[in-house]
């Protein structure tokens, strides 16, 4: 079983529509949490970057980490078409805060 | 000002030869990172550096890999006797240092036949 779960999707909603990405992980040393987008042939680009539980708004994007549950949530309202993307979340373990263990990403499709 | 840069953008390769992969990151950066993805998979850590030295190479998966960044800046990654399994993009990322966030580049894309 990988470290990071992540729905692979592939996941197509509405222009407007409000989206929710979602990730699980098993490890409790995981303190520093990401969400990063990429697009085809593309680096992944950082969107959200979180340490411990709460919350994080960034413009039309939210981030949410619940350790008691081991969740992370991303969502993104007034989604765009430009949204359309691989979003990957990752972690990282405050011991060793260079590595980051990712999931294998969603793929999210943003319908005119 | 400029990302991380990675070249050559695209290599191919036969089996058994010898390939270097090289990343520039961002200037003042001091940690550095190589990552592997797989088609239809998030990025698989390799290594990291912060400032010279590895301070973590735990995901090279075996002796034939090994990557250097003798000034603290521009790093080479080196795979010897490819394998086509080895056929992937690697990404480089840099950060300010271990603590902050990772600043990806477009990766090189590498096809061992």
């Amino acid at each position: 079983q990988k470290e990071v779960e992540q729905d692979p999707g592939p996941l197509s909603v509405p222009e407007g529509a409000i989206v929710s990405l979602n990730c699980t992980y098993s490890n409790s040393a995981f303190q520093y949490f990401m969400w990063y987008r990429q697009y085809s042939r593309k680096g992944p680009e950082l969107l959200m970057y979180t340490y411990s539980s709460g919350n994080k708004e960034d413009g039309r994007f939210t981030a949410q980490v619940d350790k008691s549950s081991k969740y992370i949530s991303l969502f993104i309202r007034d989604s765009q078409p430009s949204d359309s993307a691989t979003y990957l979340c990752a972690m990282s373990a405050i011991t060793n805060a260079g590595k980051s263990t990712f999931g294998d990403g969603t793929t999210l499709t943003v319908k005119p | 000002g400029a990302g991380v840069s990675q070249t050559p953008s695209n290599k191919v390769t036969e089996k058994g030869k010898y390939v270097e992969l090289r990343c520039d990151p961002i200037s003042g950066h001091t940690a550095l990172y190589w990552y592997r993805q797989s088609l239809g998979q998030g990025p698989e850590f390799l290594i990291y550096f912060q400032g010279t030295g590895a301070a973590d190479d735990s995901g090279l998966p075996n002796d034939r890999f090994f990557a250097v960044r003798p000034e603290g800046s521009v790093s080479t990654l080196k795979i010897q006797r490819t394998e086509r399994g080895d056929s992937a993009v690697y990404l480089c990322a840099s950060s300010l240092n271990s603590r902050y966030e990772q600043y990806f580049g477009p990766g090189t894309r590498l096809t061992v036949t």
